[in-house]
This record gives C-alpha cells, sequence and structure tokens, in this order.
C-alpha cells in the first residue's frame, strides 16, 4: 500500500507570505497527486489534480509541482481565506485507493 | 452543476449497520463519474470507504470491505451506503463524492453526516 506523508503538520504564516507544503508518497506515484483544502465544518474542495493542474476557478496564486514521491503545494501570497487544512491524495493505486495525506494546517500567526 | 444531498441517521449503535443516502441532483450518475464516500472522524483527516460504478463495479478500502456494501438506484439517480457491525472507531463525518475516474480525484462532495456510533 501506498503511504502519503505531509510536511509540516501545521504552520503559521502571515497575509501576503508565499507558502509551501511538501506532500511525500512512499513510493512512486508519478504525477498521480492531487490536492485539497478543508474550512472548518465545511466539507473538502479539489484545488489540483496531476500534481499540477489547477482546478476551474481556483486562484492562480495556488500551484502544485513535483513527480515520483515529491511534491509541493505553494500559495503564493496567502489571503486571509487560504487559512484551512490542505490534504495530498494519492491516484496512482489499482485499484483506486483515494489514499489520503494527514493534512497541513495552515494558521494565522 | 452537481449537487450531492445527503441523508441518513446520526446515531447508530454498536455492531448496528450504518446506512446512509447520497441523492445527485445536476448530473445523471449512469452518464459516468464514479459515486461514494470518504469519511472523517472527529479531529482528524480524511479515509476512504468506497465507490461504485452505475454498472455495480464497487471499490473498497482494504480495510472495510468486508464490511462495505454499495447500492445505485439509477431512477432515483441515488447511491447508498451500508457499513455492517459498526464501533466506535466508525464514527466519523461521512462524505457523499464524485469520483473522476480520469484522475483519481475526487471533484464533488456531500455536505457531510455525522454519525455517531454508541450506545
Amino acid at each position: 500500500d501506498i503511504q502519503m506523508t505531509q510536511s509540516p503538520s501545521s504552520l503559521s504564516a502571515s497575509v501576503g507570505d508565499r507558502v509551501t507544503i511538501t506532500c511525500r508518497a512512499s513510493q512512486t506515484i508519478n504525477m498521480y497527486l492531487n490536492w485539497y483544502q478543508q474550512k472548518p465544518g465545511k466539507a473538502p474542495k479539489l484545488l489540483i489534480c496531476a500534481a499540477s493542474t489547477l482546478q476551474s476557478g481556483v486562484p492562480s496564486r495556488f500551484s502544485g509541482s513535483g513527480s515520483g514521491t515529491q511534491f509541493t503545494l505553494t500559495i503564493s501570497s496567502l489571503q486571509p481565506e487560504d487559512f484551512a487544512t490542505y490534504y495530498c491524495q494519492e491516484s496512482y493505486s489499482t485499484p483506486p485507493a483515494f489514499t489520503f495525506g494527514p493534512g497541513t494546517r495552515v494558521d494565522v500567526k | 452543476q452537481v449537487q450531492l444531498q445527503q441523508s441518513g441517521p446520526g446515531l447508530v449503535k454498536p455492531s448496528e449497520t450504518l446506512s446512509l443516502t447520497c441523492v445527485v441532483s445536476g448530473y445523471s450518475i449512469s452518464s459516468g463519474y464514479y459515486w461514494g464516500w470518504v469519511r472523517q472522524p472527529p479531529g482528524k483527516g480524511l479515509e476512504y470507504v468506497a465507490t461504485t460504478y452505475h454498472t455495480g463495479r464497487t471499490y473498497s478500502n482494504p480495510s472495510l470491505k468486508s464490511r462495505v456494501t454499495m447500492s445505485v438506484d439509477i431512477p432515483k439517480n441515488q447511491v447508498s451506503l451500508n457499513l455492517t457491525s459498526v464501533t466506535a472507531t466508525d464514527t466519523a463525518v461521512y462524505y457523499c463524492v464524485r469520483g473522476d475516474p480520469r484522475e483519481w480525484s475526487v471533484d464533488s462532495w456531500g455536505q457531510g453526516t455525522l454519525v455517531t456510533v454508541s450506545s
């Protein structure tokens, strides 16, 4: 089974900061990696699929990169509405396992 | 725009069966995509439960596979989940989801239903 880890588990940042979250897979998953944002009490929202493809309507300050076993989610200039928890999810497994990372919480410094 | 409306009891007794239904609007479930469930224990991360295709092909989390049953009702455009022999560890918010098989991403989510397993 593929295991997903994320670092850091939490971070504190200010509006305007550049934020980077790392996701690692226990084996190569090529570019089969998706990113989600979840705000308290709400369902997650898909931000990025296939490591770097931004979903329609997602602000361009979000970007994803990486391949193989290491991936990053970057927020170029943190906005107030970006304080949330971010999850990565591998989509490489067959049959699909939808394995999520443990999450990275971004809160106000 | 697809909408997923969930329903089901918020309290289930240990050893009983958890049953949830998700009515889909804005998209016909027989037109494609996978439909299923992701859960989130209170204060914890996301865990895949199962997904099913309108043909009946179902994938489920290996750790839950023996207890999970999903069904599809095409005329009602809904999917259902049954999780048997529940324990306190099954307490979670359960989300109905749409899975995109092109990227195996979850592109739509229901509002979530907190299901507590307790006597």
